[in-house]
């Protein structure tokens, strides 16, 4: 167990829906990242929030968006959804945003698009 | 955008076979990661390498990083049935913090 965790754990839904992934970080960690895992892409990293404030993004599409609260969680919002959304997305944390800090990840959120 | 390019993509061996497996770039990097993935899980840090030609070990688990900052290498000793997963290479790209992935070697034992 990392000690990180994202709920729900899998998700169905149909095309052009919005849906809302939740994590929570590891405690006392304030940097979380996002992660799309798709067979054909591999693992991409999406966005990064450190302590309440986006700090770097990465192949997210617009039609996603995240932010992270007081309280150190995060959502991720994928909206107007496609089939080439199915994916596991997996949320991961560490204490402060540097190189050598270990992302400790979550279970991930299992999302299929109908 | 960058790649890690992984190999082999697949390795089927018996139990208490050693496995060898590596990652390649085409830019260098400063820090060579590599983690384990089981089914339904999420990946986990096995060992972070943070020096160029640094030898590292885990138990049966060995991770060099490549004296041109281009490679890693991983091996596993005498494997065993819970090995079985799949192994990324990763490190921070960009200067930052954000991770590239390879796509993995997948990895199984039989008994």
């Amino acid at each position: 167990d990392s000690g990180v965790t994202q709920t729900p754990k899998h998700l169905i839904t149909a095309t052009g829906q919005r849906v809302t992934l939740r994590c929570s970080p590891r405690s006392g960690d304030l940097s979380v990242y996002w992660y799309q895992q798709s067979l054909d892409q591999g693992l991409q990293f999406l966005i990064q929030y450190y302590n309440g404030e986006e700090r770097a993004k990465g192949n997210i599409l617009e039609r996603f968006s995240a932010q992270q609260f007081p309280d150190l969680h995060s959502e991720l919002n994928l909206s107007s959804l496609e089939l080439g959304d199915s994916a596991l997305y997996f949320c991961a944390s560490s204490h402060k945003p540097r190189r050598e800090e270990t992302q400790y990840f979550g279970p991930g959120t299992r999302l299929l698009v109908l | 955008g960058q790649q890690l390019n992984q190999s082999p993509q697949s390795m089927f061996i018996q139990e208490g076979e050693d496995v060898s497996m590596n990652c390649t770039s085409s830019s260098i990097f400063n820090t060579w990661l590599w983690y384990k993935q089981d089914p339904g899980e999420g990946p986990v840090l096995l060992i972070a390498l943070y020096k160029a030609g640094e030898l590292t070990s885990n138990g049966r688990l060995t991770a060099q990083f490549g004296i041109t900052r281009k490679d890693s290498f991983l091996n596993i000793s005498a494997s065993i049935p819970s090995d079985v997963g799949i192994y990324f290479c990763a490190g921070p790209w960009g200067g930052s913090e954000k991770l590239v992935f390879g796509k993995g070697t997948k990895l199984t034992v039989n008994p």
